[in-house]
């Protein structure tokens, strides 16, 4: 398995564009995980999918962010309109669970919002 | 809530020395796992070492082991021999044990800048 895929590596966008960041999770793991780094607030998750079923979605900053998991194989997050207090390094990772607890993270999306 | 602390922002260790990085977290759950995770400069989340609470023996994987203190809530991080490839931001992590109700999510530290020096 190639681990998990995020889409694009680096983003730059214009202050009130849409971003679409996408994940492709490991195969036949059932927990998905959005995850955002900032210097000032480190990692903090998003929101979490089990069997593609957002189970927390309390991290989630402001309504401008969505995310979706359409199947077993793919989630969005979705920032509309964005802003540069957005800008961060978002992490998607994926786990087998309930008791296989490893989380295997993909190599971030660099968001930068000017 | 739980709460993950790691008190050195920065620290240096010269090449095949030992360094030790304090990790102390809060919880009122009994069954928990603690991890290691290591980010290099290519910015990839790499697991290095995992702990279940349960366990009383401390985990190794080669180099690196945990000294961890269920009582003193305290699971530090020693990493032997320390390698130039061991540079990087090391993260503390907890993950409550619970099926449901915040299983499987993990809440980190706010990391220690490692550098290895020759």
């Amino acid at each position: 398995d190639a681990g998990v895929i995020q889409s694009p590596r680096h983003e730059v966008t214009e202050m009130g564009q849409e971003v679409t960041l996408r994940c492709k999770p490991i195969s036949g793991h059932d927990y998905l995980f959005w995850y955002r780094q900032t210097m000032m607030r480190g990692l903090e998750l998003l929101i979490y999918f089990n069997n593609n079923v957002p189970i927390d979605d309390s991290g989630m900053p402001e309504d401008r962010f969505s995310a979706k998991m359409p199947n077993a194989s793919f989630s969005t997050l979705k920032i509309q309109p964005s802003e540069p207090r957005d800008s961060a390094v978002y992490f998607c990772a994926s786990s087998q669970g309930p008791r296989n607890t490893e989380a295997f993270f993909g190599q971030g999306t660099r968001l930068t919002v000017v | 809530a739980q709460t993950v602390t790691q008190s050195q922002p920065e620290m240096s260790v010269q090449e095949a020395e030992t360094v030790t990085l304090s990790c102390t977290y809060d919880t009122s759950e009994n069954n928990y796992y603690l991890f290691w995770y290591k980010q290099p400069p290519s910015r990839q989340m790499i697991l290095v070492i995992r702990q279940e609470a349960y366990k009383q023996q401390n985990a190794t994987e080669n180099r690196f082991s945990v000294n961890f203190q269920k009582a003193a809530k305290s699971f530090s991080l020693k990493i032997s021999d320390s390698q130039l490839g061991d540079t990087a931001m090391y993260f503390c992590a907890f993950m409550n044990g619970r099926l449901t109700g915040g299983g499987n999510k993990l809440t980190f530290g706010t990391g220690t800048q490692l550098k290895v020096e020759l």
